[in-house]
């Protein structure tokens, strides 16, 4: 079965300091890879996705293949990016497997 | 603005009912997704669907029926519920090729 492993359940930092969450995926062909954000009262939606090489509100991640992470970084996080965040690799033409999920908590 | 909307919102229920979920979608997407989310295990599929045709098991489908009316919607059945579905169940749609899902807002069902 494809895994997806987000070792951290809540990562708190303070305001202007650099964060990165971290996953880890089992490794099955050529999963496509994604990030999705929830921000508090709203809907799950896309943060952003590796084939694209896109920085979103200053997010990036970084694909390493010989390590099977796909972590989400970001050098200095602001109180708006608190929310929680998953890692989801697709396989097998478009089927998602989302991690746990990480809660971000940036504080002032 | 196109949407995925989710009905009911919430629900209660007990032990041996017939529920069912339905999700509908105006994005006039192909692809659609029902997937329930646990505390703690994120979000695990149930169902997916590529097309009015096209049915597919997911990661977690026993216990639950799909049916695929139109291509607006996709209704999700729990024949006989039991306390362990309780859950929140999130609808799905995506178009390849860019292949972003976009979420319903849920429907919360708790199953005494």
């Amino acid at each position: 079965a494809q895994r997806v492993t987000q070792p951290e359940k809540l990562l708190s930092v303070f305001k202007g300091a650099p964060v990165e969450l971290k996953c880890n995926y089992s490794y099955s062909g050529s999963p496509e890879l994604f990030w999705y954000v929830q921000y508090s009262r709203q809907r799950l939606q896309l943060l952003l996705r590796h084939i694209s090489r896109e920085s979103i509100k200053g997010f990036t991640a970084d694909l390493n293949k010989g390590e099977t992470s796909f972590h989400l970084k970001k050098p200095f996080a602001q109180e708006e990016d608190s929310a929680m965040y998953y890692c989801a690799p697709a396989y097998n033409f478009n089927k998602f497997y989302f991690g746990s999920g990480t809660k971000l908590n940036v504080k002032p | 603005d196109a949407d995925v909307t989710q009905t009911p919102r919430n629900r209660i229920t007990k032990t041996g009912k017939r529920i069912m979920l339905e999700c509908s979608q105006t994005k006039g997407h192909d692809r659609m997704y029902w997937y329930r989310q646990d505390p703690g295990l994120g979000l695990r599929l149930i169902y997916y669907s590529f097309d009015v045709k096209d049915i597919n098991k997911g990661e977690i489908s026993d216990g639950y029926s799909v049916s695929r009316q139109a291509q607006a919607k996709f209704s999700l059945s729990l024949e006989s519920a039991i306390p362990n579905q309780t859950a929140l169940y999130f609808c799905a749609t995506s178009d390849p090729p860019r292949n972003e899902q976009f979420f319903g807002p849920g429907t919360r069902l708790t199953v005494l």
